[in-house]
């Protein structure tokens, strides 16, 4: 069975850095696209960017290009989104989701979210 | 970058009957890369239909996707209770994807 498990709820100043995970499972982790999608509240989904395990290649959204990095570590399925310095604008439940097999695909399974809250 | 527009931004619709949600892009999807979600509140969203007609493991046939090149569509036949939530279409045609801004299903 395919999961995504994401790290728990963090609560975090502005200026403070912040890296969250997604350990994977029950499928080949290197093999396939994984993904961050941004949801701030009450609002829509928005694709942050894509990593592919197996080699590292990344692609981002222009907009988030220089704000986030995303990573991963193949040797213990887990994929990454990380600040080095959050903004009260960054507040948004983020979700990691893995892409169905090659590179212009859907996500077919999602982690549950990570609720990141910036404040002073 | 592909913009999807949904509409409309809210159905009001009851059990039993059918309903018909937009997601009109800003240039063509080739391929047909489109696909649909549903998202409860609280929950991640749920993979519905990828390839813009091809429908998700698990997902009844009461859910229906259509369309090509700028114009999509989501068609729910017989509404039962638990699909009165949010819906959003996305483009996977190329990097960046995106989503549209979503359209609420309500009794």
């Amino acid at each position: 069975e395919v999961q995504l498990v994401q790290s728990g709820a963090e609560v975090k100043k502005p200026g403070e850095s912040l890296k969250i995970s997604c350990k994977a499972s029950g499928y080949s982790f290197s093999n396939y696209w994984i993904g961050w999608v941004r949801q701030m509240p009450g609002k829509g989904l928005e694709w942050m960017g894509i990593i592919y395990p197996g080699d590292s290649d990344t692609k981002y959204r222009p907009s988030f290009r220089g704000q986030v990095t995303i990573s991963a570590d193949k040797s213990i399925d887990t994929a990454y989104l990380q600040w080095s310095s959050l903004e009260a604008s960054d507040t948004a439940m983020y979700y990691c989701a893995r892409q169905s097999s090659g590179y212009l695909q859907p996500f077919d399974y999602w982690g549950h979210g990570t609720l990141v809250t910036v404040t002073s | 970058e592909i913009v999807l527009t949904q509409s409309p931004g809210t159905l009001s619709l009851s059990p039993g009957e059918t309903a018909t949600l937009s997601c009109r892009a800003s240039q063509g999807v080739s391929s047909n890369l489109l696909a649909w979600y549903q998202q409860t509140p609280g929950q991640a969203p749920r993979l519905l239909i990828y390839g813009a007609s091809s429908r998700a493991t698990g997902i009844p046939d009461r859910f229906s996707g259509s369309g090509s090149g700028t114009d999509f569509t989501l068609t729910i036949s017989r509404l039962e209770p638990e699909d009165f939530v949010v819906y959003y279409c996305q483009q996977y045609r190329s990097p960046p994807s995106t989503f549209g801004q979503g359209t609420k299903l309500e009794i």
